[in-house]
């Protein structure tokens, strides 16, 4: 199984700075013949289901805003809020889809500071 | 809009059966492979299964720590996805929810509770 491993676990971060999350893939995600990393990334907020921000590693959802964006490729990526906001306070997680069993990182957890 | 709403959640013994549902609406159910996952209380998310449209088989596939105990279906006619899970353990006491498509997920519904508890 491919593992996912998220730093930092916590991170607090002022208003309007920038908040920058690291995920590692104990594999490459990077599918050779189409060059797309098969990579996620997600938001989740108390008592609610995650809701996806990110995929193919750096397309962001519609309807996501744009301060947040993803980079990388092949086993590190990070996920970017270039501002942020009180309403992006939420556990984040990256997910590979790469290979069943597709695998979450352990989650960080996002906060004022 | 779409819409995914998990129900049969609950308390249930060690050992014992539950079935859980995912009703969808708002896409067209049968061209859409259905996921579940699952989330034990303040922790992370783990991947359980998913199972292919009937237009790819509608083939299954498992986490090696449900393999062989939980079993996914589908009722296209009714857009209903089901977990069938058998001989329940204290470990499987987490929130489960389920999604459309197997790569990422765009849409998750709100999940359902099962605890696993004598």
């Amino acid at each position: 199984d491919i593992v996912m491993t998220q730093s930092p676990d916590s991170l607090a971060v002022s208003l309007g700075e920038r908040a920058t999350i690291i995920c590692k893939s104990s594999q490459s995600v990077l599918y050779s013949s189409n060059n797309k990393n098969y990579l996620a990334w997600y938001q989740q907020k108390p008592g609610q289901p995650p809701k996806l921000l990110i995929n193919w590693a750096s397309t962001r959802e519609s309807g996501v805003p744009d301060r947040f964006s993803g980079s990388g490729s092949g086993t590190d990526f990070t996920l970017t809020i270039s501002s942020l906001q009180a309403e992006d306070v939420a556990v984040y997680y990256c997910q590979q889809y790469y290979s069943t069993p597709s695998t979450f990182g352990q989650g960080t957890k996002l906060e004022i500071k | 809009e779409v819409q995914l709403v998990e129900s049969g959640g609950g308390l249930v013994q060690p050992g014992r059966s539950l079935r859980l549902s995912c009703t969808a609406s708002g896409f067209t159910f049968g061209d859409s492979a259905m996921s579940w996952f699952r989330q034990p209380p303040g922790r992370g998310l783990e991947w359980v299964g998913f199972i292919r449209s009937k237009a790819y088989g509608g083939t299954t596939e498992y986490a090696a720590s449900v393999k062989g105990r939980f079993t996914i279906s589908r009722d296209d006619s009714k857009s209903i996805a089901y977990l069938q899970m058998n001989g329940l353990k204290t470990e499987d006491t987490a929130v489960y929810y389920c999604g459309t498509g197997y790569y990422w997920i765009t849409y998750w519904g709100q999940g359902t509770l099962v605890t696993v508890s004598s």
